[in-house]
């Protein structure tokens, strides 16, 4: 069972605009959220996390939103930028992270210019 | 830079062949890791070793897969008698254990192509 769940295989969005990429979670066990960025070729790379004792955590263009009776999380960039095309992956682990990462499957983000 | 490096980076092995995928961590990260990522689909735990304990071989596909790490640092994953079904990036990553970052920093993963 898939329980970390990105429904949108694809987005694209205009340069300048903000990109929303969600993220829907089913184990209540989970504390700890990570989303990374992955180019082709290339390892994921950490982008920001939130602990499950917040619900926003911002970081320069990127801000996560966790919503934990919803098990929701979401991604946003403002503004967004061509460098930003990538495949997104959210992550989820228990233990405040000193554990395994669940993934999800990842959504691609075009930036259009 | 002192990220994560794995070799090879790419691997063609043909069916029933033994592989051998190295995996250096970020110096002094105690925590360090191996997923399975195949085509299209986000990566998938395989286990977990903390210094030279591996303590958690739960998501190790079959009896075929063994991981070490005996010093503490560098990290091995061994795959016997490959099959069609093993050809996947492998990934490395590593983290600080607590207190301190939580964050798993990763490698550029292995390619594996069983033919």
């Amino acid at each position: 069972d898939q329980q970390v769940k990105q429904n949108s295989p694809s987005l694209s969005v205009q340069e300048g605009r903000i990109s929303i990429l969600n993220c829907d979670y089913t184990n209540s066990m989970f504390d700890y959220f990570l989303w990374y960025k992955k180019y082709p070729a290339e390892g994921p790379t950490f982008l920001i996390s939130i602990s499950s004792i917040k619900d926003k955590n911002e970081d320069g263009r990127f801000t996560v939103f966790l919503n934990k009776s919803a098990k929701h999380l979401s991604l946003h960039i403002v503004p967004s930028q061509p460098g930003d095309s990538a495949v997104y992956f959210c992550a989820a682990s228990a233990n405040f992270g000193n554990e395994k990462l669940t993934f999800g499957t990842g959504t691609r983000l075009t930036i259009i210019p | 830079g002192a990220g994560v490096s794995q070799s090879p980076r790419y691997k063609v092995a043909k069916r029933g062949q033994d592989v051998a995928l190295r995996c250096d961590p970020i110096s002094g990260h105690v925590s360090l890791f191996w997923y399975q990522q195949a085509l299209g689909q986000g990566p998938e735990f395989l286990t977990y070793f903390q210094n030279e304990a591996q303590l958690d071989k739960s998501g190790l596909p079959s009896d075929r897969f063994f991981a070490e790490r005996p010093e503490g640092s560098v990290s091995t994953l061994k795959i016997q008698r490959t099959q069609q079904e093993d050809s996947a990036v492998y990934l490395c990553a590593s983290s600080l254990s607590p207190p301190g970052d939580y964050e798993q920093y990763f490698g550029p993963g292995t390619r594996l192509t069983v033919t």
